[in-house]
């Protein structure tokens, strides 16, 4: 039974560029929610995605964006980047019909670095 | 919206000694708190859990309490070992606002063998 994975593991980009980002959930788990976790700090909450649509949005700007795919897959984008973005980004899968009281499983991250 | 947080932010403590980390929050409205434990370079992975109905829950050396009437739950490990040192994070959920969780900061608990 395979979690959460994420694509690609690592990846290095300049200002100003764009960038997607890949998740596909836990089997059986049609909710996604993307994190943005800064080296020593918490995840914080961008959005999440449930039934192809965004169902709640974090305090990110319209620079974040995301999609989800009939099979449940998401993807995050982020377009012009800043140095600030430079942090790990975690997908997080919830089971069906997910209410906010059950755990959220982890993918490993993407490690996003800005130059 | 909901605010977490968690105190200390480093811990040290000897292998076999106890280890307590501390969280609060502010929705009284939250009723599910789960604890995640991060090894560097590693997904965070759930621990433990516990919602608002009970006050306790043990699993093998590891139990969090929830102290509804002043917002604060805590984390207790007990026996500690060298593979307990890792990042640990609680978490709550705001349910007025959203499905998601709320992270506190995070605590660097090291073990000394």
């Amino acid at each position: 039974d395979a979690g959460v994975t994420q694509s690609p593991t690592h990846l290095i980009k300049t200002r100003g560029q764009q960038v997607t980002l890949r998740c596909s959930p836990k089997s059986g788990h049609d909710t996604v929610s993307w994190y943005q976790q800064a080296l020593g700090q918490g995840p914080q909450f961008i959005f999440q995605y449930y039934e192809e649509e965004e169902r709640q949005r974090g305090n990110f700007p319209d620079r974040f964006s995301g999609h989800q795919f009939p099979n449940y897959s998401s993807e995050l984008n982020v377009n012009a980047l800043l140095l600030g973005d430079s942090a790990l980004y975690l997908c997080a899968s919830s089971p069906k019909e997910y209410r906010g009281n059950q755990p959220q499983h982890f993918g490993d991250g993407t490690r996003l670095s800005i130059l | 919206g909901e605010n977490v947080e968690q105190h200390p932010s480093t811990l040290s403590v000897q292998e076999g000694d106890s280890a307590v980390i501390k969280c609060t929050y502010s929705d009284s409205a939250s009723n599910y708190f789960p604890w995640y434990k991060q090894e560097l370079g590693k997904r965070p992975q759930l621990i433990i859990d516990i919602r608002s109905n009970v006050g306790e829950k043990k699993d093998q050396r590891i139990a969090v309490t929830l102290n509804k009437t002043a917002k604060h739950f805590s984390l207790h490990i007990t026996e500690t070992q060298p593979e307990d040192s890792a990042v640990y994070f609680c978490a709550a959920n705001s349910p007025a606002f959203s499905t998601n969780f709320v992270f506190g900061p995070g605590t660097r608990l090291s073990v000394l063998p």
